[in-house]
C-alpha cells in the first residue's frame, strides 16, 4: 500500500491565482481530512470528510472549498490564494472502524503565495 | 470548540534522562488522546495515543497518563536517544462522533544531547 499521497510536494502561486492540491489513499478509509501547518503551531482542521459525497468544514475552511467524489480521493482547491495561506498542506485519512483510531498523514504539501 | 494547551515548547535533555510533555484541554467530551512525533520536513507520526476509558499506556520506552478529572495528559519517554530528537504533538478529538477531528497543541521541540 503507498498510504496517503499527496501532490506537488511544493508549490509557488501569487496571490489571486487558483489551485488544487491532491490526496489519496489506498487503504479503504472512509474519513479524510485536510490540515495546515503554521510555524511553531500545531496542525489545524480546515475540511473534512466522513465518506464519499460528506465533507464539512473544519475550524479555518475559509478560502478552500473540497469534494469527495469517490472514496479514495480528497482534492483541497483554493478559490483566490492569499499570502495568509502560506503554509503545509497535511491531508490525513483514517478508519471508521471500532478499535481504528490513528490518523494516517500524507507527506504534505508545502505552499508560498508571493 | 476545543483548546489543547501543550508545555514546554522547548525541551533539552541529555541522552538517557528522561523527557516529559504536558498537556491540558477544555472539552470534557474528548476521549482519545494520540501523541504524534514529526521529523524536520516530514508528516506527524503516531507514537502512542490513549482512550479516556485508560489511566496509562506504555510502549517501551514511551508511556502516556491520563487524569480526565483535571484534563490533562502527559508523554513521558525514558532512557532518551539522540533519535528521540523532533517536535512532538499532543492532540485530542471525540471518537465517537463521525467528525474524529484533531486539536493540536503547539508542539514541543525535544533536543536529546549526545
Amino acid at each position: 500500500n503507498a498510504g496517503v499521497t499527496q501532490t506537488p510536494k511544493f508549490q509557488v502561486l501569487k496571490t489571486g491565482q487558483s489551485m488544487t492540491l491532491q490526496c489519496a489513499q489506498d487503504m479503504n478509509h472512509e474519513y479524510m481530512s485536510w490540515y495546515r501547518q503554521d510555524p511553531g503551531m500545531g496542525l489545524r482542521l480546515i475540511h473534512y470528510s466522513v465518506g464519499a459525497g460528506i465533507t464539512d468544514q473544519g475550524e479555518v475552511p475559509n478560502g478552500y472549498n473540497v469534494s469527495r467524489s469517490t472514496t479514495e480521493d480528497f482534492p483541497l482547491r483554493l478559490l483566490s490564494a492569499a499570502p495568509s495561506q502560506t503554509s503545509v498542506y497535511f491531508c490525513a485519512s483514517s478508519s471508521q472502524a471500532s478499535g481504528h483510531y490513528e490518523q494516517y498523514f500524507g507527506p504534505g504539501t508545502r505552499l508560498t503565495v508571493t | 470548540g476545543e483548546n489543547v494547551e501543550q508545555h514546554p515548547s522547548t525541551l533539552s535533555v541529555q541522552e538517557g534522562d528522561s523527557a516529559v510533555i504536558k498537556c491540558t484541554y477544555s472539552d470534557s467530551a474528548s476521549n482519545y488522546f494520540p501523541w504524534y512525533k514529526q521529523e524536520l520536513g516530514k508528516r506527524p507520526q503516531l507514537i502512542i495515543d490513549i482512550r479516556s476509558n485508560v489511566g496509562e499506556k506504555k510502549d517501551q520506552r514511551i508511556a502516556v497518563t491520563l487524569n480526565k478529572t483535571a484534563k490533562h495528559f502527559s508523554l513521558h519517554i525514558t532512557e532518551t536517544q539522540p533519535e528521540d530528537s523532533a517536535v512532538y504533538f499532543c492532540a485530542a478529538s471525540i471518537l465517537d462522533t463521525g467528525r474524529r477531528a484533531l486539536t493540536f497543541g503547539s508542539g514541543t521541540r525535544l533536543q536529546v544531547q549526545p
